[in-house]
């Protein structure tokens, strides 16, 4: 899977959005990016995933550039809640390895 | 939907027993199940990986013998941490998934202090 570069720390405030970048630069035609979180002391939850169309659910929006070497988690509306490390995963899709790596992330802290 | 489950939530015990932690998804059959380990201030690596009837595949360098993992039902597996030591006080976390989605489900975690 193609490794992912992303800043070790951001800092937003309570209701404004939360944009968090995450390098891919080495990313291949079949792999996907993922994006989870983990709040501390608990286990990680999955956010969204995309593959080269931007993507949106209830919880956030994936925007991924159209060389797919970069993309960005947009949290519309960030409430403390969302305090938590923010993981970009690249993986491959289908086949018989599902395993996730994960990174670093980001430490989220969104400040009231 | 998608839940899933550890039991216990943390434990403490001392150096030489052995640990169970159970990993349960309740509310969707779990063809492959996964254990990461995660210590203070790092992410999460993986230790094995489990489908249902057969035996783990353990990542590179994690002890197999060390850190046994059952999956006897589509619904259940287990983490033991034989003659466990201090260095294995960790955040145990499963994870699970069901047919060929992609999408993993991730437990509570389980924080283990070995004394």
């Amino acid at each position: 899977d193609a490794k992912t570069t992303q800043p070790p720390s951001m800092d937003c405030a309570e209701g404004r959005a939360a944009n968090l970048p995450c390098n891919h630069s080495t990313i291949s035609g079949n792999e996907y990016v993922y994006w989870y979180r983990q709040i501390h002391s608990q286990g990680p939850q999955y956010i969204i995933h995309g593959l080269k169309n931007n993507e949106t659910n209830e919880m956030a929006s994936l925007i991924i550039t159209e060389d797919r070497k970069s993309s960005t988690l947009i949290l519309p509306h960030a409430t403390l809640r969302d305090t938590a490390v923010y993981y970009c995963i690249v993986r491959v899709a289908g086949g018989s390895n599902y395993k996730l790596t994960f990174g670093k992330g980001t430490l989220l802290t969104v400040n009231p | 939907g998608a839940v899933v489950s550890q039991h216990p939530s943390w434990v403490i015990c001392k150096s030489g027993t052995s640990v169970k932690i159970e990993c349960r998804s309740l509310d969707f059959q779990a063809t492959t199940m996964f254990w990461y380990r995660q210590f203070p201030k790092q992410s999460l690596m993986l230790m094995a990986t489990s489908n249902e009837g057969s035996k783990a595949t353990y990542e590179q360098g994690v002890e197999k013998d060390k850190f046994l993992i059952n999956h006897a039902s589509l619904t259940l597996s287990t983490l033991t941490v034989t003659s466990a030591h201090p260095e294995d006080s960790s955040f145990y976390i499963c994870s699970a998934k069901f047919g060929t989605t992609l999408e993993q489900f991730f437990g509570p975690g389980t924080r283990l202090t070995v004394l």
